[in-house]
């Protein structure tokens, strides 16, 4: 158990819908991150937020984007979903740099 | 940010010793290597980091040679629930840097 819960665990998308997906990070860590896992690949970074300010993005378009909030839960939204958008979602909180990561939002499109 | 290179896939049997060895030769002096463990549709999990030589903790060993170019995990007497993904990352995990994962090693363990 890592503190980290991701909401909800899955959900079914059809192409062009929009979805929210929610995390809520161990108890006083200030940072989240969002990653998206395609199957059998490794975590792809989306971005990171850090006091509620994005501090960091990877290579996905302006269509993913997130929230933190005052207590440091965070959304991940993604609009016009695609079908390549089906994948395993993670998000992580960390404090000193070691990431503890929530069970993870499977998201299917079709 | 410093790529890595870990072997796809490895067998082994209980009880045995694993050693996992990725390779990460542009790693650079402020990078520390971090290895993570992810079963089937779980996020993953911090097993170990190191930044030089050896380090030990209730789970697993980190061997990490002088020129740090590579670096071993270790793992004594595997169990069947040690069956699982394992992913090798060097970088500065700080705010303004993010890890590179790559496709991990699949570790299966046989009874």
């Amino acid at each position: 158990e890592t503190g980290v819960t991701q909401s909800p665990t899955h959900l079914i998308k059809t192409r062009g819908q929009q979805v929210t997906l929610r995390c809520s990070s161990q108890s006083g860590h200030n940072t989240v991150s969002w990653y998206q896992q395609a199957l059998g690949q490794g975590p792809q970074f989306i971005f990171q937020y850090y006091r509620e300010e994005e501090n960091g993005r990877g290579n996905f378009p302006p269509r993913f984007s997130g929230l933190q909030f005052p207590n440091y839960s965070s959304e991940l939204n993604v609009n016009a979903l695609e079908l390549d958008d089906s994948a395993l979602y993670l998000c992580a909180s960390s404090l000193t740099g070691k990431k503890y990561f929530g069970p993870g939002t499977r998201l299917t499109v079709l | 940010l410093a790529k890595t290179t870990q072997p796809i896939s490895m067998d082994s049997y209980e009880g045995q010793e694993v050693n996992i060895t990725c390779s990460h030769n542009n790693i650079a002096t402020n990078d520390y290597i971090t290895w993570y463990q992810q079963f089937p549709s779980q996020g993953p999990r911090f097993i170990i980091q190191g930044y030089k030589t050896k380090v030990t903790n209730e789970v697993a060993s980190l061997f990490i040679p002088a020129d740090r170019k590579s670096s071993t995990l270790s793992l004594p007497r595997v169990s069947l629930s040690d069956t699982a993904v394992y992913y090798c990352l060097v970088g500065v995990d700080d705010s303004n840097y993010q890890l590179i994962w790559g496709a991990g090693t699949k570790l299966i363990i046989k009874p």
